[in-house]
């Protein structure tokens, strides 16, 4: 069974760092497309990042730079290193499972990221 | 960035009735389109993907179509569980754009 589960997340201070894990299992992360997808408070869903099989990543413009996908194939995780928070950057944070003609067939049940002084 | 507009953003419609969402792309996006499911509270659930080739385990009352950039999903024999918000999503190329949802509720 295929399962996703996202740890990490919590009140940080805006300028502040936070790292996510998604922690897989039933499957493979390095043999997926492995994704990072936001969501605000009452609003609709954000992609910010993929890892594709061959270890190439892609950002969305409002995270790149600040924001690093990665993966332990040793442990079967993703991460999300998030530096420089900001208080927009408040949401719930999902990592999802997919492959190339399905960039998302699974999603793990979120972590909530709050950034507030 | 491709954007994705849907329509209507909020229904209502009774149990039994079938129902159909749109998703337009604001370029051509072949059939590189995706439908999900959100409950409130929830994570989202994958419906669909290549426009119209139903996740695993999904219930055919489920159903999309189109292509180049005009789509839909049609949710036919509604019940209670179907209430839900619904999002398109394009993966043609990165950024991956979601449309802004569109609420369902179950009269």
């Amino acid at each position: 069974e295929v399962q996703l589960v996202e740890s990490g997340g919590g009140l940080i201070q805006p300028g502040g760092s936070l790292r996510l894990s998604c922690a897989a299992s039933g499957f493979t992360v390095s043999n997926n497309y492995m994704s990072w997808v936001r969501q605000a408070p009452g609003k609709g869903l954000e992609w910010l990042s993929v890892i594709y099989t061959a270890g190439r990543t892609d950002y969305a413009d409002s995270v790149k730079g600040r924001f690093t996908i990665s993966r332990d194939n040793s442990k079967n995780t993703l991460y999300l290193q998030m530096n420089s928070l900001r208080v927009e950057d408040t949401a719930i944070y999902y990592c999802a499972r997919g492959w190339e003609l399905d960039p998302i067939d699974y999603w793990g049940q979120g972590t909530l990221v709050t950034v507030s002084s | 960035d491709i954007q994705m507009t849907q329509s209507p953003s909020s229904l209502s419609a009774s149990i039994g009735d079938r129902v159909t969402i749109t998703c337009r792309a604001s370029q051509g996006i072949i059939n590189y389109l995706a439908w999900f499911q959100q409950k409130p509270g929830k994570a989202p659930k994958s419906l669909i993907y290549g426009a119209s080739s139903l996740q695993s385990g999904v219930p055919s009352k489920f159903s999309g179509s189109g292509s180049g950039t005009d789509f839909t999903l049609t949710i036919s024999s509604l019940q209670p569980e179907d209430s839900a918000t619904y999002y398109c999503q394009q993966y043609n190329s990165f950024p991956y754009t979601f449309g802004q949802g569109t609420k369902l509720e179950i009269k």
